[in-house]
């Protein structure tokens, strides 16, 4: 079945630099890779997501890029700031509508 | 509009009985999916509904733990006997056929605690 593996699991940055997340995974067929976001005592969050159709996407501040033949996906945040602290996941499904394989997460810590 | 909401938001058990979690998905959404969230771990899956379909048990740890959704909307996880490793946040998150179903929503979670 599918693995994915997640790094750093933590990563500090100072406010307004760039902070990237890296993933890679298992299985061939997986078509589908979002991030969330997880505050303290909440619930995920999607943030952005992508196909395996693209190899970039991009909101605001936030990026994702995917490399299909390396099986590895990164989540770039540029300009940081400290409301963006937060853990991190990234996952991967196979078929829309099926279970999400997630990352063990990256605790994303921005000082001021 | 109003999200997934789950309940109750915390619960503390006795080892040895039955808890029962309840997930109330985005309205409309037609798949609804239960993870478990250990501290400090990822997510990971335990089954999944899809519409009028058979659920996805493959994620189930074991046979204490069943889910039921009934009428297509309101899901009840049920851990039975409970035991100490089954303490985590128990998330639940729904889909619509509208966006392909990719894209997943979740709840606040249950915290589970078994003392």
């Amino acid at each position: 079945g599918e693995n994915v593996e997640q790094h750093p699991s933590t990563l500090s940055v100072q406010e307004g630099d760039s902070a990237v997340i890296k993933c890679t995974y298992s299985d061939s067929a997986s078509n589908y890779f979002p991030w969330y976001k997880q505050e303290l005592g909440k619930g995920p969050q999607l943030i952005i997501d992508i196909r395996s159709n693209v190899g970039e996407k991009k909101d605001q501040r936030i990026a994702v890029t995917l490399n299909k033949t390396a099986k590895h996906f990164s989540l770039h945040i540029t300009e940081t700031q400290p409301e963006d602290s937060a853990v991190y996941f990234c996952a991967a499904s196979n078929q829309a509508g099926t279970a999400l394989i997630f990352g063990k997460g990256t605790t994303l810590s921005v000082s001021s | 509009g109003a999200g997934v909401s789950q309940s109750p938001s915390n619960k503390v058990t006795e080892k040895g009985k039955d808890v029962e979690l309840r997930c109330d998905p985005i309205s409309g959404h037609t798949a609804l999916y239960w993870y478990r969230q250990s501290l400090g771990q990822g997510l990971e899956f335990l089954i999944y509904f899809q519409g009028n379909s058979a659920p996805d048990k493959s994620g189930l740890p074991s046979d204490r733990f069943s889910a039921e959704r009934t009428g297509g909307s309101v899901s009840t996880l049920t851990i039975q006997r409970t035991q100490q490793e089954d303490s985590a946040v128990y998330l639940c998150a729904s889909s619509s056929r509208d966006r392909g179903q990719y894209e997943q929503y979740f709840g606040p979670g249950t915290r589970l605690t078994v003392t």
